[in-house]
């Protein structure tokens, strides 16, 4: 497609399970980005890819968030032993590039996560 | 960190109105877009704009990188135009990207 995807639009899961969420990138973009959004708040950065290797993990709030980008271009954000506070709208972004204008990203429609 | 203030925070419009949105923040950046998040949660590019004026259609940007603020100009506004629209910032050497507190229009017929 033209524009970044991601599945599952909604996921409704309960406390303490598994999740994993993806992101289809813009076809050629490099640069990948996770962002989650709370009801009435801005979106918050969680991690940067540059490539398949995360080159800033510093948002992820702790160690049960986790991400991939084996090959560089798809990526799955995972959380485990998920909370109700992890309920969120979760937004990617990809970027041609990190450098200059190339670094415009573009985001996808989100998937929003629920956790009962 | 950076810290990136919009304002004004909520803003009602009549259609055809003007207005202007204001993004300030706290450090140098090197990359600065603007961002219209629609009532289905889209965000929308609106500008890349790490300093200079750009217009497109009935919107421009003006961003002063050495005063650290940027504007978002809204000429002839309609219903459409409603949502809340971002500024987000990246500060040189860093690829984590900071988005503002956003402003929410509402553009009433």
């Amino acid at each position: 497609g033209a524009g970044v995807s991601q599945t599952p639009s909604n996921k409704v899961t309960e406390k303490g399970k598994y999740v994993e969420l993806r992101c289809d990138p813009i076809s050629g973009h490099t640069a990948l980005y996770w962002y989650r959004q709370s009801l009435g708040q801005g979106p918050e950065f969680l991690i940067y890819f540059q490539g398949t290797g995360a080159a800033d993990d510093s948002g992820l709030p702790n160690d049960r968030f986790f991400a991939v980008r084996p090959e560089g271009s798809v990526s799955t954000l995972k959380i485990q032993r998920t909370e109700r506070g992890d309920s969120a709208v979760y937004l990617c972004a990809s970027s041609l590039s990190p450098r200059g204008t190339a670094n415009e990203q573009f985001f996808g429609p989100g998937t929003r996560l629920t956790v009962l | 960190g950076i810290q990136v203030e919009q304002s004004p925070p909520d803003l009602i419009l009549q259609e055809g109105a003007n207005s202007t949105l204001r993004c300030n923040f706290s450090d140098s950046v090197n990359n600065l877009q603007w961002f219209h998040q629609n009532p289905w949660g889209q965000l929308i590019n609106l500008f890349y704009i790490p300093s200079g004026t750009k217009q497109n259609g009935r919107l421009s940007a003006t961003t002063v990188a050495t005063e650290r603020y940027s504007l978002l100009y809204i000429s002839s506004s309609q219903t459409t135009d409603s949502g809340v629209y971002f500024c987000a910032v990246r500060t040189l050497g860093y690829q984590k990207v900071t988005f503002g507190t956003g402003t929410k229009l509402q553009v009433i017929p």
